[in-house]
């Protein structure tokens, strides 16, 4: 299993462009999550799956969609890109299981992205 | 959401225990303990979680307060390689309204000493 994998790992982008970064994880997880994480700070939720057509917003929704029309892809778009939006995003998934145990959420290697 | 407390920095030296501590006083009934870590430049990754009775792995050790309202990592031998910031949360049981639903605070910075 490849896990969950994250492109690009590194994008630099002007202020009031667009673009859409991807998440995809191959173990049929329902759950799937998207953070960010500014320097010296947490993680933040900003958006959430529990299935295939189902999101819901995070923490920190504002200025970024999301969709999840397959199980395997969750990409997050952002819509017009400001410099308060450079920061660390990582993706996540983990199981529906109904034992505890197969809680376990597995993150992504990251997407730095600046805004300039 | 139940939240998490937990201090924003702690120091061991190599080679002794540490112990993280972690307050959830709203915790419900029904909630999850987990924690993760995260090294240096990499995602956070899976540690241990526990429900009411003490747990043990090969990474670490959690202990859980007989009323829940707190729990503690422990790492029995730091090492050089656990220094990372670990975060405590709560997560609630497959099948609840926010289940899918996972947040995470600031965590504790843990930096050891050789």
């Amino acid at each position: 299993n490849a896990g969950v994998t994250q492109t690009p790992k590194f994008q630099v982008l002007k202020t009031g462009q667009s673009m859409t970064l991807q998440c995809a994880q191959d173990m049929n997880h329902e759950y799937m999550s998207w953070y960010r994480q500014d320097p010296g700070m947490g993680l933040r939720l900003i958006h959430y799956s529990v299935g295939a057509g189902i999101t819901d917003q995070g923490e920190v929704p504002n200025g970024y969609n999301v969709s999840r029309s397959t199980t395997e892809d969750f990409p997050l778009r952002l819509l017009s890109a400001a410099p308060s939006q450079t920061s660390v995003y990582f993706c996540a998934s983990r199981t529906r299981g109904s034992s505890a145990g197969a809680d376990t959420q597995y993150f992504g290697p990251g997407t730095r992205l600046t805004v300039l | 959401d139940a939240k998490t407390t937990q201090p924003n920095s702690m120091e061991s030296n190599e080679e002794e225990p540490v112990h993280l501590p972690c307050n959830h006083s709203t915790i419900s009934g029904t909630d999850y303990i987990h924690w993760y870590r995260q090294l240096p430049s990499q995602g956070p990754e899976y540690v241990i979680h526990g429900l009411t009775s003490n747990v043990n792995n090969r990474m670490a050790s959690l202990a859980i307060a007989e009323d829940r309202k707190s729990s503690t990592l422990i790492l029995h031998r730091a090492t050089l390689r656990d220094a990372a910031v670990y975060y405590c949360i709560l997560r609630d049981p497959p099948g609840n309204t926010n289940a899918g639903k996972s947040t995470f605070g600031d965590g504790t910075t843990l930096t050891v000493k050789p």
